[in-house]
Parts: structure tokens; sequence; C-alpha cells
């Protein structure tokens, strides 16, 4: 079975660096995904991690270990507008293509 | 170009009716899922397609759910004797490969 666990909430303070936990448990492993997802809308992709190590996009990096079953998303400069949801999901062996998704975290970013 | 459509966008229903959710993937995307999300809750996978195999209906939680995709394309998802249970938003994604989902907006389903 998959098992993947993420924080419920976090909150941070708007300019600073703010870093999402996400662990799982997985039967075999094909890859981890993050997604940001807006109240009332739907989720979007934001990275994708096959091998161990940091991937950086802009302000958005994520790190993955796969030896230790963890990975994270690393936020910079955090805006107002990163308030939102940040789902971890993780796609396991054996040929199946469907991702497993956690709950999310709920990021609330203040002045 | 478009991205996934869903039709509805909300749908009311009595507990007991049908339902029919439309997904309309981009153009291309051979893989095909949809998911729940009920409030606070993580994305509940319900079935996969992808080209012309079988589905993978591992997910679906009753056989009151059942999915279809025609001319691998547009899909639909129904409900029969929808129960108060069902409430959520239904989410598709489409996908070219085995990489990023593209989500549609959801169908919010309210059973009353």
């Amino acid at each position: 079975g998959q098992n993947i666990d993420q924080p419920t909430e976090m909150t941070a303070t708007e300019g600073a660096i703010v870093q999402i936990n996400c662990t799982y448990q997985t039967s075999g492993f094909n890859g981890l995904f993050w997604y940001q997802q807006h109240a009332g809308e739907a989720p979007t992709f934001l990275s994708y991690n096959v091998l161990d190590g940091l991937e950086e996009k802009g302000r958005f990096s994520s790190f993955l270990s796969r030896s230790k079953g963890y990975s994270y998303l690393l936020l910079k400069e955090l805006q107002m507008k990163d308030s939102a949801s940040y789902l971890c999901a993780v796609r396991g062996s054996g040929g199946s293509y469907i991702p497993t998704f956690g709950r999310g975290t709920s990021l609330i970013v203040h002045p | 170009g478009a991205g996934v459509s869903q039709s509805p966008s909300n749908k009311v229903t009595e507990k007991g009716k049908d339902v029919e959710l439309r997904c309309d993937p981009i153009s291309g995307h051979t893989a095909l899922y949809w998911y729940r999300q009920s409030l606070g809750q993580g994305l509940e996978f319900l079935i996969y397609f992808q080209g012309n195999s079988a589905p993978d209906k591992s997910g679906l939680p009753s056989d009151r759910f059942s999915a279809e995709r025609t001319g691998g394309s547009v899909s639909t998802l129904t409900i029969q004797r929808t129960q108060q249970e069902d409430s959520a938003v239904y989410l598709c994604a489409s996908s070219p490969s085995a990489d990023e989902q593209f989500f549609g907006p959801g169908t919010r389903l309210t059973v009353l």
C-alpha cells in the first residue's frame, strides 16, 4: 500500500523561506510530484523528482531522498499569493502510472 | 491551447438520483484520471484510462460508480443512486505521458 505524510498546516511570513516536508512508504517508487492548489481551484503542477537531489525552479525547489522516503518543497521569498495547499504525490512501481496523493499542507503567508 | 474542461461546474441533486459528470481532456493526451476531493481531504483516486487499454477501476468506491471514455477523448463519470457521502469535488486530469497531470476545474457535487 501507499502511505504519504505531510504536515496539515504551516504559517510563514511574507519574504521568508518555508520548507514543507513529505515522507512516504510505498510499494516501490517511480517518481514524486508536488502540486499547488489554491482554495476552490484545481491543482497545478510544481515539480517532479525521480532521482535523488535538489531541483530548483525559480523561487521553488524540490528535494528527494529515495533511501529515506523523504522529500521537501522549499519556497523562497514568500509572497501572499503563495498561500495555498501543497500536495505531495507519489507514484509506486509495478507499471501503474497512478500517483497517490497526500492530504496536502495548507500554507498561510501573513504580512 | 485549451486546458482540461469539466461540466457542469456545480451540480446539486437529490439523494437517489443519478448524475453524469463530463471531462474534456487536452487534445492528444492519452491518459485520463478521475479523482474526488472532500473538504480538507487529499485527492482520492477513482479511475484511470490509458489509450485503448482496459481502464484501472481499482479506486471506484462502489458499483454505483462507473466511467467510460469514448474515442479516447471525452470521459463521463456516472454515479447512480447518489448518496450524501458522494458530495465532493470531482476532478479530472489528463496527461500526455507518465509525468505531470493537467487538472480541470472540477465539478462540485452536492447531494441533498
